[in-house]
């Protein structure tokens, strides 16, 4: 079945450093994958997502790599700022179809100033 | 705001108790979604719905029971609850028709199931 692993241990940073957030992912091809910010005691929030085709998108201070070839995403958020911490969830959809995601556990970032 | 509403926000509830949650969505989306979220776990998909027609059922014990009466609207009914049902509960729209669309979410309800 489809698995999702993200870093289960926070991720702590110092304000301006580049965060680097790893989502991996096995026994299938996704065509696309979504990222979402999670704050506590709140719902998921969208930010990006990026196509099998795509290596790379930016959003602002946002990036996100895909290799296929790793079975792999990477999300950059670079000069972080305290604001930035929160719960970031990678997303896939699900090889059994119909308009699913399958979501990781999240990796939380902790940014200190 | 997402423009997905939940209500409640918190529900304390015993066993034996009947209660439901609410969701709304003011998107025009028609499809919509359960989650359930517990600490430390991914989020567990429970329910969807596509144009008020359930297509997704993840397995969910009888005692979760859902109702979407439109596309703007869905209900989780609970009863019989256990412990190990308290949770936090998310609600989810999106446009059906492209799969690649992103998911919008309520702020979820807490659940305490005594």
């Amino acid at each position: 079945s489809q698995k999702i692993e993200q870093n289960s241990e926070a991720l702590n940073i110092q304000e301006g450093k580049t965060a680097t957030l790893t989502c991996n992912y096995t026994n299938y091809s996704p065509a696309y994958l979504q990222w979402y910010r999670q704050d506590p005691g709140r719902g998921p929030v969208f930010l990006l997502l990026i196509r099998e085709n795509e290596k790379e998108k930016r959003k602002e201070r946002l990036k996100v790599t895909f290799d296929t070839t790793l079975k792999q995403s990477l999300f950059h958020i670079t000069a972080s700022q305290p604001a930035d911490s929160a719960t970031y969830l990678c997303a896939p959809p699900s090889h059994t179809g119909f308009q699913k995601l399958v979501f990781g556990t999240g990796t939380r970032l902790l940014v200190s100033p | 705001e997402t423009g997905v509403t939940q209500t409640p926000r918190h529900l304390v509830m015993g066993m034996t108790n009947k209660k439901s949650l609410k969701c709304e969505q003011h998107l025009g989306h028609n499809a919509m979604y359960w989650y359930k979220q517990s600490a430390k776990k991914p989020l567990e998909l429970m329910f969807v719905y596509s144009l008020e027609e359930r297509v997704e059922n993840n397995s969910v014990p009888s005692r979760f029971s859902p109702e979407c009466p439109n596309s703007s609207h869905l209900f989780l009914h609970l009863h019989t609850l256990q412990p190990e049902d308290s949770a936090l509960y998310l609600c989810a729209s999106k446009k059906a028709h492209n799969n690649h669309n992103e998911q919008f979410f309520g702020p979820g309800t807490r659940l305490t199931v005594l």
